[in-house]
């Protein structure tokens, strides 16, 4: 089946700093990939959606000079969270859709787990 | 606008019990429905959707347009169906998820 894997895991950064997270589809194309944010026993809510080589779109209410997208080919997506606050800590998890089965073949990642001290 | 409401957020049941997940939906449009599981320290996965009209692991999930929902089933829990499900609707081009329903199933 199709894998979506994100780098790193787990990252703790001091408060000021920025982290970059990548996604990336291993074994198909992604034309869309998408950017989830899930705090503790709660939904996932979405950031942002990327279409490869464009601007990302973000939902209402994500800064998106704060929360940088870079969807720089088909297999891989990046999120840099600039400036990082203790209030940014959360769990991030990317999706990534399959351009032939746009309407079904949505994967997820396993998540990062940011820390900011 | 695009909403999905799954009212539980925990569901305790003993094994052998039948489970329903509730999840109601609001969207003008004509949505794509899914239900997605995420076992303890796994990533999100997909369960069933609701055009393929399937049956995944003993469950099923029908539909109802004129009530908006999508309520998942299952006839007799096993302990391993112990896991967060989240609810979750296609309008247009994203995906959205429920609050989720934690699912205990007991020996």
């Amino acid at each position: 089946g199709a894998v979506v894997s994100q780098h790193p895991s787990w990252v703790i950064c001091k408060s000021g700093t920025s982290v970059k997270i990548e996604c990336r589809s291993l074994d198909f194309q992604a034309t869309t990939m998408f950017w989830y944010r899930q705090f503790p026993k709660q939904s996932l809510m979405l950031m942002a959606t990327s279409n490869e080589g464009s601007k990302a779109t973000y939902e209402q209410g994500v800064e998106k000079d704060k929360f940088l997208i870079n969807h720089a080919s088909l297999t891989l997506s990046t999120l840099t969270v600039t400036s990082a606050h203790p209030e940014d800590s959360s769990f991030y998890i990317c999706s990534a859709r399959e351009w032939r089965t746009s309407g079904v073949g949505q994967f997820f990642g396993p998540g990062t787990r940011l820390t900011v001290l | 606008a695009q909403r999905v409401t799954q009212p539980e957020k925990l569901l305790s049941v003993f094994k052998g019990a039948p489970v329903e997940l509730k999840c109601n939906y609001s969207y003008s449009g004509s949505p794509e429905l899914f239900w997605y599981v995420q076992y303890s320290r796994q990533r999100l996965q997909l369960l069933l959707r609701h055009i393929s009209r399937e049956s995944i692991k003993g469950f099923t999930a029908d539909l109802n347009k004129g009530e908006t929902s999508f309520h998942l089933k299952k006839p007799f829990a096993q302990e391993e169906d112990s896991a967060m499900y989240y609810c979750a609707l296609r309008g247009t081009d994203k995906l959205i998820f429920g609050t989720g329903t934690r699912l205990q199933v007991f020996p």
